[in-house]
């Protein structure tokens, strides 16, 4: 079994569309995240939630929303897509508060907008 | 504004060859160090966490010390081998924060 299973894995779409991707994890994790990968392979976090609660919203436009129904699921809305939202989104998940706190990754979601 | 850096961005080297990237972070409020190894067309994997100054983790031929007191981390590949082909990356965890990633350090192994 997948621990960490983002669908679906490619997306083409064209401008102006709304898209969603969703992720589930099957690890018993709190924490759960999306992170963007840039063009230069730069991973930067997006959103973070603990138990369906956002802890962490970094400097998203508005047209990315991020919902948690329960804590093993986190998907990701995405309002009014731009050409510049074209990279590889990936889901994460970590055990909060642990000292370790690894993150274990799903396999990534390539949204290419045209 | 918060940097990880790594260096040096990419590396060439025989099989057989040691190599080491260096880690560099803001050394203040720091609360764990993390390396991860990201394999064309997969997703990141995690290979070390390390939260005390001074730590020094191994697996296998791979090794990774911390220096918190000057920000720095090495990861360290002995007799590199071309499995061992990949991007890797240093998270730095604050408290209160998500992983903030450095761009990673591309090691190309070749036979």
């Amino acid at each position: 079994d997948t621990a960490v299973s983002q669908t679906p894995k490619y997306l083409v779409t064209q401008m102006g569309n709304d898209k969603s991707i969703k992720c589930e994890q099957n690890l018993g994790h709190d924490t759960m995240y999306w992170y963007k990968q840039d063009s230069k392979k730069f991973l930067k976090i997006m959103f973070s939630y603990n138990n369906k609660e956002l802890i962490i919203n970094e400097t998203v436009p508005n047209r990315f929303s991020p919902k948690s129904p329960d804590k093993a699921h986190l998907n990701l809305h995405i309002n009014s897509l731009e050409l510049g939202d074209s990279a590889v989104y990936f889901c994460a998940s970590s055990v909060r508060g642990a000292r370790t706190g690894e993150l274990f990754f799903g396999e990534g979601s390539r949204l290419t907008v045209l | 504004i918060l940097n990880v850096e790594q260096s040096p961005q990419s590396l060439h080297v025989q099989e057989g060859d040691s190599t080491n990237f260096t880690c560099s972070f803001p050394s203040s409020n720091f609360y764990a160090l993390h390396w991860y190894r990201w394999e064309t067309a997969k997703s990141p994997e995690a290979l070390f966490v390390m939260t005390l100054n001074g730590d020094e983790k191994k697996k296998g031929r791979i090794s990774a010390t911390l220096n918190t007191k000057e920000g720095y981390s090495y990861l360290y590949i002995k007799g590199s081998q071309p499995e061992d082909s990949a991007t890797y990356l240093c998270a730095l965890g604050r408290r209160g924060t998500a992983l903030i990633f450095g761009k990673g350090t591309t090691l190309s192994v070749s036979s």
